[in-house]
């Protein structure tokens, strides 16, 4: 399996309230992705990264921000949370280096703005 | 733009029934790629197959077989013999150029598959 990890697991957190998720990689790969995933959508991206301070936005920025001082580190930051982002948040990477290239996921944190 | 559709929002079968999961996609690059991923009730997103726009070759591998046609931009998911292990959430996704798109992957809205002992 590939190294990712995304922290916290689960938050509960209160409307207007800054939050921060994280995700760590030991694989150094390139590329780093957030998604949010809800029933209906599947899963749809927020952010991405192809290097260290290289970002972009995807389909679902707005209220997001993203930061990656360093290769191993993808942090999502939700400057004022509202009830809209409760969802369950992915982290992924990939390096596509080769054919068969692909996206590992991480476990995903589950994030409740009440 | 980039969209992936799953038109199947739920599926129900029988163990050992054969069962086919639609993926239908659109994009402008010429140069793509299509996964599926499976998503079982733990939550995980699991990797499956991985096809380049320019093979065409259908897939077997196992149970699970896929069929890839660029005239239908079509790439549907078979799994012959379900067994209830095979329930679970599936994806199907859609990265385009890498140059161009960075690789971003846009996914379907997934099928849940539930089969039944």
């Amino acid at each position: 399996d590939a190294g990712i990890t995304q922290s916290p697991r689960h938050k509960v957190t209160e409307t207007g309230t800054p939050v921060t998720l994280r995700c760590h990689q030991t694989e150094n790969h390139r590329y780093m992705y957030w998604y949010r995933q809800d029933p209906g959508h599947g899963l749809r991206l927020i952010h991405y990264s192809y290097g260290v301070k290289d970002t972009d936005k995807g389909e679902v920025s707005d209220g997001y921000s993203v930061s990656r001082s360093k290769t191993e580190d993808f942090l999502l930051t939700l400057e004022s949370a509202t009830s809209s982002q409760t969802s369950v948040y992915f982290c992924a990477i990939a390096n596509y280096r080769g054919p068969n290239e692909k996206l590992f996921f991480g476990s995903g944190t589950q994030l409740s703005v009440l | 733009a980039q969209k992936v559709t799953q038109a199947q929002t739920e599926i129900s079968v029988v163990e050992k029934e054969d069962v086919t999961l639609d993926c239908v996609y659109e994009t402008r690059d010429t140069t793509y790629y299509l996964f599926w991923y499976k998503q079982p009730p733990s939550g995980e997103l699991v990797f499956l197959i991985r096809r380049n726009s320019f093979d065409e070759q259908n897939e077997i591998s196992g149970r699970y077989s896929w069929n890839f046609q660029k005239s239908t931009s079509s790439f549907n998911f078979t799994i012959t013999a379900s067994q209830v292990v095979d329930s679970a959430v599936y994806f199907c996704a859609l990265s385009g150029n890498k140059e161009t798109s960075g690789s971003r992957l846009t996914f379907g809205e997934g099928t849940q598959l539930t089969v039944n002992p």
